[in-house]
């Protein structure tokens, strides 16, 4: 089974709207943490935002938000007032196992969502 | 200033040749890696490494070798390479301390024709 799961494979949304990019993840691990980077066309990835799994509050980070959902093993990127700079694709990543522990090495990524922000 | 960079950050070669990718960092942390990406595979993990003294392999270690020469600098050999070692490679560091995020250089897009 995967342990990351990007379902959404290519988005729009209107400039200035929000939008709500989908991370499943599959763990046994009670201490993780999750993470959601941007690729744009460029090529580099840059990290956009982190959830430990203990953190109670959703992570926020400007105009991104994770909303996490324990239960459902959901950690959705929400990013608000979507701007052209936008436009690249997305991964969700995890960390199983505590930060400080051996594991803490191994991010498993998900496959990606492209999104596009028209204008 | 990059806090992480690579070079070279494009690369042509021939099957069979030897080829050497090199990331360097300034973010000071302990925890470096190397990944490749290939378009519907996501990121994969070739080597980790914690400190100077401690190498790991990843997930797709078969056909690479590294080396880390001092706690900034992490390079990657490809000793005989391959047309599907064809791919985006990627440096990575992270610090022992945090959530565990790990932050990217630019990359390098390596073709072996």
């Amino acid at each position: 089974a995967q342990k990351i799961t990007q379902t959404q494979p290519g988005m729009f949304v209107q400039e200035k709207e929000a939008v709500t990019l989908d991370c499943t993840y599959d763990t046994s691990d009670q201490s993780y943490g999750l993470f959601w980077y941007k690729q744009p066309s460029s090529g580099e990835m840059i990290f956009l935002i982190y959830q430990g799994s203990y953190d109670e509050q959703n992570a926020t980070e400007g105009r991104y938000s994770l909303n996490f959902q324990k239960a459902r093993k959901s950690a959705n990127l929400v990013i608000s007032a979507s701007q052209l700079g936008d436009s690249a694709m997305y991964f969700c990543a995890m960390r199983e196992g505590p930060a400080s522990g051996a594991g803490s090495y191994q991010l498993t990524f998900g496959k990606g969502t492209k999104l596009s922000v028209i204008p | 200033d990059a806090d992480v960079t690579q070079t070279p950050r494009n690369r042509i070669t021939k099957t069979g040749k030897r080829i050497m990718l090199e990331c360097s960092q300034t973010k000071g942390h302990d925890r470096m890696y190397w990944y490749r990406q290939d378009p519907g595979l996501g990121l994969r993990l070739i080597y980790y490494s914690f400190d100077v003294k401690d190498i790991n392999k990843g997930e797709i270690s078969d056909g690479y070798s590294v080396s880390r020469q001092a706690q900034a600098k992490f390079s990657l050999s490809l000793e005989s390479a391959i047309p599907n070692q064809t791919a985006l490679y990627f440096c990575a560091t992270s610090d022992r301390t945090g959530g565990g995020e790990q932050y990217f250089g630019p990359g390098t897009r390596l073709t072996v024709t």
